[in-house]
């Protein structure tokens, strides 16, 4: 059970250049997410799914796609990067307990990207 | 959607002394407010959450409290050791979907 695995661990961009951060879960987990987090903000929220073929917006969405065409898989897409996607990107991931969110979350290791 | 905001952003303390961090959320449908604990290169860890059905929770040197009305939660370590400095994250579901964090809280224990 490898639990939820991101790639890549680092990454180095060029303003404009496009990339897909990866993120697989094999917990068969219903529920995942995608955060980034910079210095004095916490973990912010860019996309969710609460299952395959379901995504949504979360608080920072701008800039960023995802989709989920299987349970085990929530691809990160950065359309055109910009310095200010700079960050340390986590992938989530949760069973849920009925129809909502009320267990925990487990996290990938993270992707460090540097966008120049 | 959910608010989700924690204080203090630091916290520094005594080997053997107790911390306490407190969270406010604005959502009062929420009921499930887990704690993270986050150690340096690392992804976030889970360390105890409650349920609203519930006041408190205790696991050896760390509980939480929850104030349902007030709209607030509180997260306590005793007998602090030096392996408890990390940063700490609480949280709050969106609409029962995913979870929005708070900005985090950097505990150092010296000893």
């Amino acid at each position: 059970n490898a639990g939820v695995t991101q790639t890549p661990k680092f990454q180095v961009l060029k303003t404009g250049q496009s990339m897909t951060l990866q993120c697989a879960q094999d917990m068969n987990h219903e529920y995942m997410s995608w955060y980034r987090q910079d210095p004095g903000m916490g973990l912010r929220l860019i996309h969710y799914s609460v299952g395959a073929g379901i995504t949504d917006q979360g608080e920072v969405p701008n800039g960023y796609n995802v989709s989920r065409s299987t349970t085990e898989d929530f691809p990160l897409r950065l359309l055109s990067a910009a310095p200010s996607q700079t960050s340390v990107y986590f992938c989530a991931s949760s069973p849920p307990r009925g129809p909502i969110l009320n267990t925990e979350a487990f996290f990938g290791q993270g992707t460090r990207l540097t966008v120049v | 959607g959910e608010n989700v905001e924690q204080h203090p952003s630091t916290l520094s303390v005594q080997e053997g002394d107790s911390a306490v961090i407190k969270c406010t959320y604005s959502d009062s449908a929420s009921n499930y407010f887990p704690w993270y604990k986050q150690e340096l290169g690392k992804g976030p860890q889970l360390i105890i959450d409650i349920r609203s059905n519930v006041g408190e929770k205790k696991d050896q040197r760390i509980a939480v409290t929850l104030n349902k009305t007030a709209k607030h939660f509180s997260l306590h370590i005793t007998e602090t050791q030096p392996e408890d400095s990390a940063v700490y994250f609480c949280a709050a579901p969106q609409a029962g979907t995913a979870l929005i964090f708070g900005k985090g809280t950097t505990l150092s224990v010296s000893s």
